[in-house]
């Protein structure tokens, strides 16, 4: 079955360093996110993307996260100055499409734990 | 505002029986679709089970069930016949139509015990 693939699983970053983290979806997905978890709470929403534009994002997608599609497979999340907060697992998913009655289903990579030191 | 609330932080069933996790959203969208996912300790988000607001039948999958009861704003997973492979985290989640985020709730740790 294919499915999300995220790298690195684990990655250590200095505060005030810049981070990017990657992400394969499945290869007939169109719609691409980016979600948030700190230990021990829910997952957040970061970002959706979309035919090579952001669609929607949250308060916490700030000036410091991009995202970019750089090729026909990878979809990158950049944090430009990492800070202490930003420690978290991040999920990369990905869906068919985006239908009425929200029928599709967000298949997520096994997430990427970022810690900022 | 969406919002997805899960009551039970942590819930214990023994193995073999049945156990319910509770879910209940709120929204003004008469069309939305709510998922349950479960998160073993490795980490990983493993979608089980969809219910669309416009399906009359509860959504099942294998031992998984969704008792949808739309009047009330609840959805509900049931796991039948627990295994010791269930124990998890486990998040409930909505998406508004033609919205793409996923609203989660906070999750329930089931714990199956032998």
């Amino acid at each position: 079955e294919p499915e999300v693939t995220q790298t690195p699983s684990h990655q250590v970053t200095q505060m005030g360093q810049e981070v990017i983290l990657r992400c394969v979806p499945i290869s007939n997905h169109l719609y691409f996110y980016w979600y948030r978890q700190i230990l021990g709470q829910k997952v957040e929403f970061l970002v959706s993307f979309y035919n090579n534009e952001i669609s929607e994002k949250s308060e916490i997608f700030d000036d410091q996260f991009s995202v970019e599609r750089p090729d026909g497979s990878n979809f990158t999340l950049k944090i430009r100055s990492t800070k202490l907060e930003d420690s978290a697992m991040y999920f990369c998913a990905s869906s068919e499409f985006v239908g009425r009655g929200g029928d599709q289903p967000q298949h997520f990579g096994d997430g990427t734990r970022l810690s900022i030191l | 505002a969406q919002k997805i609330t899960q009551t039970q932080p942590g819930m214990f069933v023994q193995e073999k029986e049945a156990v319910t996790l509770d879910c209940t959203y709120d929204t003004s969208d008469q069309s939305y679709g709510l998922f349950w996912y479960k998160q073993p300790s490795s980490g990983e988000m493993i979608f089980l089970i969809y219910q669309g607001s416009y399906d009359e039948q509860n959504a099942t999958e294998g031992r998984y069930s969704l008792n949808f009861q739309k009047a009330r704003k609840s959805a509900n997973l049931v796991i039948s016949a627990s295994q010791l492979g269930d124990s998890a985290m486990y998040f409930c989640a909505m998406r508004r139509s033609n919205f793409n985020k996923f609203y989660f709730g906070s999750g329930t740790k089931l714990n199956v015990k032998p």
